[in-house]
């Protein structure tokens, strides 16, 4: 079993609409949380990070963490065409400063 | 600023042979990280440095890797010799601080796509 499971997708969904992306992960000692994007032939890129569990927001993103159901989130609102890209939740444990990824979902904004 | 850079951006090599991938880390990050994605998997945590010190290479899958922090900037990750399954892309990422200091955030340079015929 992985440690951190994420729908690969593809999701599409049209501009203007809100994204929900979602990771289940198995590891109780898991504590500090990350939704990283990537765009084609990049690298990931930090979009938001959390510890523990609670809301996390920053402009249209906004982060969850429910420990108790061992659940990420990641909302997008009023997604945009240039949010089209692969999105990776990533968590590690607290001293502990290797990654663990899930495996990525693909999302295409239509416009 | 720049960014995390990486060398080649693609190499293309036989079986047997060997091939080095460098990463240069943001000026001043202590904390440098090397990872792998093959293709269809997660990414995967291949070795930690502290500055020259290697702090964690638990994903490191078998000697045939070598990784190097001479004096604690740049980084070479040696592949010798080269497997099948060796291929994928090579990322690396740095940090300035650490989750002990509860200021924390991994820069990653674009990859190196490594193909291994």
């Amino acid at each position: 079993q992985k440690e951190v499971e994420q729908d690969p997708g593809p999701l599409s969904v049209p501009e203007g609409a809100i994204v929900s992306l979602n990771c289940t992960y198995s590891n109780s000692a898991f504590q500090y949380f990350m939704w990283y994007r990537q765009y084609s032939r990049k690298g990931p890129e930090l979009l938001m990070y959390t510890y523990s569990s609670g809301n996390k927001e920053d402009g249209r993103f906004t982060a969850q963490v429910d420990k108790s159901s061992k659940y990420i989130s990641l909302f997008i609102r009023d997604s945009q065409p240039s949010d089209s890209a692969t999105y990776l939740c990533a968590t590690t444990n607290f001293g502990n400063e290797k990654l663990t990824f899930g495996t990525g979902t693909r999302l295409t904004i239509i416009p | 600023e720049a960014g995390v850079t990486q060398f080649p951006s693609h190499s293309v090599i036989e079986k047997g042979q060997t091939v080095t991938l460098r990463c240069d880390p943001i000026s001043g990050h202590d904390n440098l990280y090397w990872y792998r994605r093959v293709m269809g998997k997660e990414i995967k945590f291949l070795l930690h440095f502290v500055k020259e010190s290697k702090q964690d290479e638990s994903g490191m899958p078998n000697n045939r890797f070598l990784a190097e922090r001479t004096g604690g900037t740049y980084s070479t990750l040696k592949v010798q010799p080269a497997e099948l399954e060796d291929s994928g892309v090579y990322f690396c990422a740095s940090s300035q601080d650490s989750l002990w200091t509860g200021s924390y955030e991994q820069y990653f340079g674009p990859g190196t796509r490594l193909t291994v015929t």
